[in-house]
C-alpha cells in the first residue's frame, strides 16, 4: 500500500518554515526521506527506525509516530537548495523484506 | 567510494526490442534494489538482490522483465518485447550490511516508441 504525502505540493519564500506529512495505512517499521531535483536521482535525507523518534539534518528534522503510523518532515528556515520533490519510503513491518514503498511525493519550490 | 553507476543514461528502442541495463552498486554494498520511476510518481519497486541472490520481486512485475546479479557485484536488468507502457527512468540503488541508506544511481531514461 502505497503511503499517502502531504502536501502535494508547496511554494516557501526563503527563511519560511514547511512541514511535510507521510501516511501509512498500515504499521511501519521504518520510513525514509529522499530529495530529488529535476533529472536528478534521489538523495538520502534520514532514516526513522522507532515510533515516536525524531531525527534531524542541519535545518530538516523528521519525526516518526508509529502508532499513528505517520511521519512528518520539517523544513525551517528554508533554502533555495530545499528545492525539489521530497518523497517518504515506508518499510513494512514484519514484511521481512527491505523493500520501500514510496509516496507520489511532494513538490518543494522556494523562492527568493 | 565512486557511487553507484548506471549505463546507459538513455536508451530509445523500438516497441518488440528487448533491451539491457547495468547498475554497478557501491563497491561492498551486498544489497542491489531496481526501482521504476515515471512523471510525477515515487520510484516503484521493482526486485532485491543481497549479493546474488534474488530475494524479492514486484508482484506488479511482467514475466518480460528479468535481472540477474551473477556474482554479487553489478547487476543487469533486462526487458523483453518492450511495450510503450514500458517508457520510464529506471533506478538502481544499493546498501550496505550496516546501513539502511539507499544510495541511488542516475539512472537510465528508456524511451519506447
Amino acid at each position: 500500500q502505497q503511503p499517502v504525502q502531504s502536501p502535494q505540493a508547496v511554494i516557501l519564500r526563503e527563511g519560511e518554515d514547511a512541514v511535510i506529512n507521510c501516511s501509512s495505512s498500515k504499521a511501519l517499521y521504518s520510513v525514509h526521506w529522499y530529495r530529488q531535483k529535476h533529472g536528478e536521482a534521489p538523495v538520502f535525507l534520514m532514516i526513522l527506525l522507532k515510533g515516536g523518534e525524531q531525527k534531524g539534518h542541519e535545518k530538516i528534522s523528521a519525526s516518526f509516530n508509529e502508532k499513528k503510523q505517520q511521519s512528518s518532515l520539517y523544513l525551517t528556515a528554508s533554502q533555495l537548495s530545499y528545492s525539489g520533490t521530497y518523497f517518504c519510503g515506508a518499510e513494512d513491518s514484519g514484511a521481512g523484506s527491505y523493500q520501500l514503498t514510496f509516496g507520489k511525493g511532494t513538490k518543494l519550490s522556494v523562492i527568493p | 567510494d565512486t557511487g553507484v553507476s548506471q549505463n546507459p543514461r538513455h536508451k530509445i528502442t523500438k516497441r518488440g526490442q528487448n533491451v539491457t541495463f547495468r547498475c554497478d552498486p557501491i563497491s561492498e554494498h551486498n544489497r542491489l534494489y531496481w526501482y521504476r520511476q515515471t512523471l510525477g510518481q515515487g520510484p516503484e519497486f521493482l526486485t532485491y538482490f543481497q549479493n546474488e541472490a534474488q530475494l524479492e520481486k514486484s508482484r506488479l512485475l511482467s514475466d518480460r522483465f528479468s535481472a540477474e546479479r551473477p556474482k554479487g557485484s553489478f547487476s543487469t536488468l533486462e526487458i523483453q518485447r518492450t511495450e510503450q507502457g514500458d517508457s520510464a527512468m529506471y533506478l538502481c540503488a544499493s546498501e550496505g550490511s550496516s546501513d539502511n541508506e539507499q544510495f541511488f544511481g542516475p539512472g537510465t531514461r528508456l524511451t519506447v516508441l
